[in-house]
């Protein structure tokens, strides 16, 4: 089984300054990795996800999350955050083969919610 | 351009009636999902189904009931609601031949069992 740790629970900034939301997971089969964002009031959609290959990966919006094998970790960052990054953050894991009936199964952390400040 | 679709948004019920939450999508998906979200304790998955006529359990089943006739409707039903079932839920679906697909979320039901 997989678990998720997101290390912070809330993360202040002041806008334009740097920012990196912590994600460890925990699994003892290959997995595949995901960050999702919450915006208020609204449903979770997909920031960006690691699948194979280069082990950073980056979303339209200027965000990116490097994926650490050694260190299990799937750390997300931004140089620079505007007001509108403020939401909550949700890293989750998935198990790279199907469960016995073809499903997906994703696992998330508890989530880190960002305030910018102005 | 409807996506996943949730209904009600907002939904107050007593301790001990039953309702379905609703959830549709338009994007023949076979794989369908109703989590809930918890302050600290990020979403967890209820039940979901990899097609029509076919429904498992996730990590939190107890006092909810799924079924799916239909690829695109996949509702969820309270027997008997409890005040522990006052939660955030959410219906996802995906294309489910490949756990590292996108999961497509709807907005969120907001129900509270007083």
């Amino acid at each position: 089984a997989q678990s998720v740790t997101q290390l912070d629970s809330q993360v202040p900034v002041f806008e334009e300054a740097p920012v990196e939301l912590r994600c460890n997971y925990s699994s003892s089969v290959s997995v595949y990795l995901f960050w999702y964002v919450q915006y208020p009031n609204q449903g979770l959609q997909l920031l960006l996800k690691y699948l194979s290959g280069s082990t950073l990966v980056e979303s339209i919006n200027g965000f990116e999350a490097e994926f650490n094998k050694s260190q299990t970790s799937f750390h997300l960052r931004k140089p620079s955050v505007h007001i509108s990054d403020t939401a909550e953050y949700f890293c989750a894991v998935s198990d790279r083969r199907m469960n016995r009936q073809g499903a997906q199964k994703l696992v998330f952390g508890q989530g880190t919610r960002l305030t910018i400040n102005p | 351009n409807a996506g996943v679709t949730q209904t009600p948004k907002f939904q107050v019920l007593k301790t001990g009636q039953s309702m379905t939450l609703q959830c549709a999508q338009d994007m023949n998906h076979e794989y369908m999902s109703w989590y809930r979200q918890d302050p600290g304790m990020g979403l967890r998955l209820i039940h979901y189904s990899v097609g029509a006529g076919i429904t498992d359990q996730g990590e939190v089943p107890n006092g909810y009931n799924v079924s799916r006739s239909t690829t695109e409707d996949f509702p969820l039903r309270l027997l008997s609601a409890a005040p522990s079932q006052t939660s955030v839920y959410f219906c996802a679906s995906s294309y489910h031949r490949d756990s590292g697909n996108t999961i497509y979320f709807g907005e969120g039901s907001w129900l509270t069992v007083v």
